[in-house]
């Protein structure tokens, strides 16, 4: 149980495209997502929180007109970069946080997507 | 200390060697404390979530201590297996929802 799956696990696109990326928990609801990103040799550093319904909270310098947060249902967060550059190069990774779990704080992973901005 | 810091960065061990790693973290604000193993291209699975000090899980082999005063923790590994070889991160979580990672132990276990 609590399996969090990501779409695309990797995708290249030019420089001033935008990419979407999903993030779905398959068995279980979340009124909760993370997004993470992590550069080579970093730690995951969350980018924002995202909440079914209403406006994603975002972590100081992370620009929200660039990384657009969706969460539309209880099982689907959807971050779309915008106008990608080639520094938005790297790994970004959700999180999910049950309705109703044992304990508060549970998270549970996606698998992660390599974004490549050419 | 205000990051979470990991160490070592990296480990190597042979099959059936015992090996620990050190997770510091701030012990101000604290709420929790989570260790995740992560292999490649898979997704990074929780082992524990710690709240209290002087707290100590087990799973299988591997087990975890937490001591929120000093701000450590500490996870074993006893009898290290080929299929222990992954990234072991660390994660803090204050007063919401949000973790602080580390950067990770990788650890290789040789067959």
């Amino acid at each position: 149980g609590a399996v969090v799956s990501q779409h695309p696990s990797r995708v290249i696109c030019k420089s001033g495209t935008s990419v979407k990326i999903e993030c779905r928990s398959l068995d279980f609801q979340a009124t909760t997502m993370f997004w993470y990103r992590q550069f080579p040799k970093k730690s995951l550093m969350l980018m924002a929180t995202s909440n079914e319904g209403s406006k994603a909270t975002y972590e100081q310098g992370v620009e929200k007109d660039k990384f657009l947060i969706n969460h539309a249902s209880l099982t689907l967060s959807t971050l779309t970069v915008t106008s990608a550059h080639p520094e938005d190069s790297s790994f970004y990774i959700c999180s999910a946080r049950p309705i109703g779990g044992t304990a508060a704080y549970e998270q549970y992973f996606g698998p992660g997507t390599r974004l490549t901005v050419t | 200390i205000l990051n979470v810091e990991q160490s070592p960065q990296s480990l190597h061990v042979q099959e059936g060697d015992s090996t620990n790693f050190t997770c510091s973290f701030p012990s101000s604000n604290f709420y929790a404390l989570h260790w995740y193993r992560w292999e490649t291209a898979k997704s990074p699975e929780a082992l524990f979530v710690m709240t209290l000090n002087g707290d100590e899980k087990k799973k299988g082999r591997i087990s975890a201590t937490l001591n929120t005063k000093e701000g450590y923790s500490y996870l074993y590994i006893k009898g290290s297996q080929p299929e222990d070889s992954a990234t072991y991160l660390c994660a803090s979580q204050g007063g919401s929802e949000k973790l602080v990672f580390g950067k990770g132990t990788k650890l290789t276990v040789n067959p």
